[in-house]
Formats: structure tokens, sequence, C-alpha cells
């Protein structure tokens, strides 16, 4: 089955203690993208890809990292974690030969900053 | 630069009803022009999507959207809404893999 995965899904932690959030699709997609998801602001993007090794800056890119190692996986690193940090991830693949622009969603990762 | 406005934060309908949510978009070229609805509790699914042709477009689970080019709009509309119709719609306008997101419209539906 076609999907993007995230882990975790949930996760609560206290200012300052680093953590990943990793990002799996199976689809051979270039693109890859990382949002963030708050009440009254939609999605606004952190981070993307467009293929091994290339990643560049979204809209709010300040306090995360980013990698892409490897064609399926882009992990999202929060080195120092603070409270507004708290939100509502989610990871996106695109395949961008087709050029269809048709984005494919992970089921979200919810983080909570203490 | 691209954007995209979305008007309404909340709308609310009674199962059955009509339903229009509002999209509008600015964007110096054709826009590549997308519907995406949020379950609760699950990631966004692509509920349909303009490229070019038809500026009438059909999409699953019975909605539909229509370009309008003299007032940048793609307002997303279905005749008959159901209660598993309940979410958050983003409109979402750009090239074709960096799309830009509105603010969401969430849908209320009652019985």
């Amino acid at each position: 089955e076609a999907q993007v995965t995230q882990n975790p899904r949930y996760l609560i932690t206290v200012t300052g203690k680093k953590l990943t959030v990793t990002c799996s699709q199976n689809m051979n997609h270039e693109y890859m993208s990382w949002y963030r998801q708050d009440p009254g602001l939609g999605l606004r993007q952190i981070y993307y890809s467009m293929n091994v090794e290339v990643t560049d800056k979204g809209d709010v890119p300040e306090g995360y990292k980013v990698s892409r190692k490897e064609k399926r996986n882009f992990p999202l690193i929060l080195e120092s974690p603070s409270p507004n940090q708290t939100s509502l991830y989610f990871c996106a693949s695109s395949l961008v030969g087709d050029n269809t622009g048709e984005l494919f969603f992970g089921e979200g990762s919810r983080l909570t900053v203490l | 630069a691209q954007s995209v406005t979305q008007p309404d934060i909340h709308i609310t309908v009674s199962e059955g009803a009509s339903l229009e949510l509002r999209c509008n978009y600015s964007y110096g070229a054709t826009p590549y022009l997308f519907w995406y609805v949020q379950s609760p509790g699950q990631g966004l699914q692509l509920l349909l999507k303009y490229f070019s042709g038809d500026t009438l477009v059909q999409g699953i689970k019975g909605f539909e959207a229509e370009f309008k080019r003299s007032q940048s709009s793609f307002n997303l509309r279905k005749p008959s809404v159901h209660w598993s119709d309940a979410a958050e719609y983003f409109c979402a306008v750009g090239g074709s893999y960096i799309p830009t997101f509105g603010r969401g419209t969430s849908l209320i539906v009652h019985p």
C-alpha cells in the first residue's frame, strides 16, 4: 500500500531535549516536505527536499533541521525544542516527474513541548 | 508571490443541504489549484485538482469545484452534504509540487 509513515504519532517532551520525527514514503517520490499545522494558521511549510541531498527552507524553518540521505526518508530534527514548537506536524511527498502536483500526506505527529 | 484566501473559518450546514466553500487565490500565471480534506485525526487527502481544460472539475466523494479566472476563485461545492463530510478543507495554489495552502475552513454538519 502506498503511504507516508510518520513516527511518533504523539510525543510529549521537555524544553531543550533533542528529538527526531521520522518520515518514510514507499512511493519512490523525489519531493518530500514538512509542514506544521496550528489553529487559525493553516499549514505552513518548514522544509522541503527536491531529491536526495537537496533540501531547502520553507516559510518557518527556524528551530528545525532536516536531512535527506535516502530517497525514502526525510526526518525532522528539533535540536532544542521550545514550547512554541508545540504543534501538529505533517510530512508529505510527491512525484516530481509526472507533474501532477498531488501531495501525499502522513497521518501527522502531535508534538507537545513543556 | 502566490497566496490563498479562504474567507470562512467555519461553515455550518444541515445534513442534506448544499455546500459551497470559497477559495480565492493570487498567482502570477495559470495556477495549479487543489482542494484537500482533513478528517479528524487524519492527514490530508486530495479531493480534486485543476491544471487546465474544463473549468468545472469533479473530485472524490461527490465534490466538484469551478475555476473562475476572472474572479481568481476556485470554490468547492457539493449538492447534498453527508454527516461524514464534517472535516477541515484546505484550498491550495501554486506550482506543481510546492503549493501554498489556505488557512482552512472547518465544516460542521448538523443532523
